[in-house]
């Protein structure tokens, strides 16, 4: 299985401020690497696919990059709302495979 | 509008068998992978397996290949996820999740609102 290691697995941020999470492949994954949202008690949302691609009614200040083994989703101007777990996945194989998680918590 | 509603919470006793149920609406049901997604009380997305519902074409995680089992209904636009006998350790908030094609790859667009099983004697 192609393993996702997230950094960091938890971060603390003020609104407005900028946040910068980390995903690496333990294999080159190409582009297949997506990006999810969850909120507690809430279902994971779609937020980036393809690496860069932003999802349908996603905010613009979501954004992701990278290709390979190394990628970043990054969220220009923290908002209330963005307080809540993040998740990369790789689908260039199966079993596709999830990062640990991100916990992004107010300061 | 796309939707995907699951069946409701259950609590079981180890042992006891389990039929949950994902029904789908707003979008040609056969066309989409549907995939199942585990997550353990306070732990991350484990992605169990998948199905194509035109052709009932099934892939799962080794780790739950012969634990659970993945079906689709196409008849009334629904999968499911089965256990013959339940473990403590599938104690775990399910989700499914509609499996939307980019170019070659896939992504997880729709999903679930979740359904909690509680496996305890």
């Amino acid at each position: 299985d192609i393993q996702m290691t997230q950094s960091p697995s938890s971060l603390s941020a003020s609104v407005g401020g900028r946040v910068t999470i980390t995903c690496r492949a333990s294999q080159n994954i190409n582009n297949y690497l997506h990006w999810y949202q969850q909120r507690p008690g809430k279902a994971p949302k779609l937020l980036i696919y393809g690496a860069s691609s932003l999802q349908s009614g996603v905010p613009s200040r979501f954004s992701g990059s990278g290709s390979g083994t190394d990628f970043t989703l990054t969220i220009s101007s923290l908002q209330p709302e963005d307080f809540a777990t993040y998740y990369c996945q790789q689908s260039y194989s199966t079993p596709e495979t999830f990062g640990g998680g991100t916990k992004v918590e107010i300061k | 509008e796309v939707q995907l509603v699951q069946s409701g919470a259950e609590v079981k006793k180890p042992g006891e068998s389990l039929k949950m149920s994902c029904k789908a609406s707003g979008y040609s049901f056969t066309s989409y992978w549907i995939g199942w997604v585990r997550q353990m009380p306070g732990k991350g997305l484990e992605w169990m397996g998948i199905i194509y519902p035109g052709d009932s074409d099934t892939r799962y995680r080794p780790s739950f290949q012969g634990q659970v089992t993945i079906s689709a209904d196409k008849s009334i636009s629904t999968a499911y996820l089965q256990w013959s006998s339940l473990k403590a350790s599938d104690t775990a908030m399910y989700y499914c999740a509609r499996r939307a094609s980019w170019g070659t790859g896939y992504h997880f667009d729709y999903w679930g609102q979740g359904a909690l099983v509680t496996v305890s004697s």
